[in-house]
């Protein structure tokens, strides 16, 4: 088992759906960040979470400590939106972060 | 302030020679990580170095990689001899020292083929 499980593996929305990625770990975690892929892109850090939520845009990202979970919300979502979307933690005193396999989300006009 | 910047982007190598990846980090960043991603595989951790020191390597391969970070320059990834199962983006990532690795800014990536 993987220590990051993400979830769906693929998404297709319609242009304005709101839209969720959730994320999985099974490790005690000091942070954890969601990060964007654009096709032969770079990465781009979205998020970096260690309690609570955060917004920024129409991006919200949250963290259920206790439950070792997170979810990405994207609303009113667009066809720009259409990326790889990652979720990874940094576990304990560790230095490095420890990637999901990503989400790949297809927003249609 | 620039963000991390890799070069090259892109870069072609036959079998049995050598690559060298280069990573310039933010300015004032001094921690620096590097990850790879093979093809339709996540981002795996590979090496954590601060300025002259090789911090964390437990994710390189045991032959042929290493890493450095020198105290002028970039850091370099350089893998000698390489094999087709090379070929993958290489991200590096860079952190001020002050927050001991919790913030990561994410470098474009090298592109590497091996033919």
């Amino acid at each position: 088992k993987n220590e990051v499980e993400q979830s769906p593996q693929n998404l297709t929305a319609q242009e304005g759906e709101f839209i969720t990625i959730n994320c999985s770990y099974s490790v005690g975690i000091s942070a954890l960040h969601w990060l964007q892929q654009h096709p032969g892109g770079g990465i781009v850090s979205l998020f970096m979470l260690s309690s609570g939520k955060k917004k920024h845009g129409r991006l919200i990202a949250t963290i259920n400590i206790q439950e070792k979970h997170s979810s990405l919300h994207i609303t009113a979502s667009h066809p720009r939106d259409s990326a790889v979307y990652i979720c990874a933690v940094r576990s304990g005193s560790a230095r490095q972060l420890t990637f999901g396999s990503g989400t790949q989300l297809t927003v249609l006009p | 302030n620039a963000g991390v910047m890799q070069n090259p982007r892109h870069l072609v190598r036959r079998r049995g020679q050598e690559a060298r990846l280069r990573c310039s980090p933010m300015k004032g960043h001094s921690h620096v990580y590097w990850y790879r991603q093979l093809p339709e595989e996540g981002l795996k951790f590979m090496v954590y170095l601060q300025k002259e020191n090789i911090i964390d390597e437990s994710g390189m391969p045991k032959e042929r990689f290493s890493a450095e970070f020198p105290k002028e320059g970039p850091s370099i990834l350089r893998i000698q001899q390489v094999v087709r199962g090379d070929s993958a983006a290489y991200f590096c990532a860079s952190s001020p020292p002050e927050t001991g690795g919790y913030e990561q800014y994410f470098g474009p990536g090298t592109r590497l083929t091996v033919t």
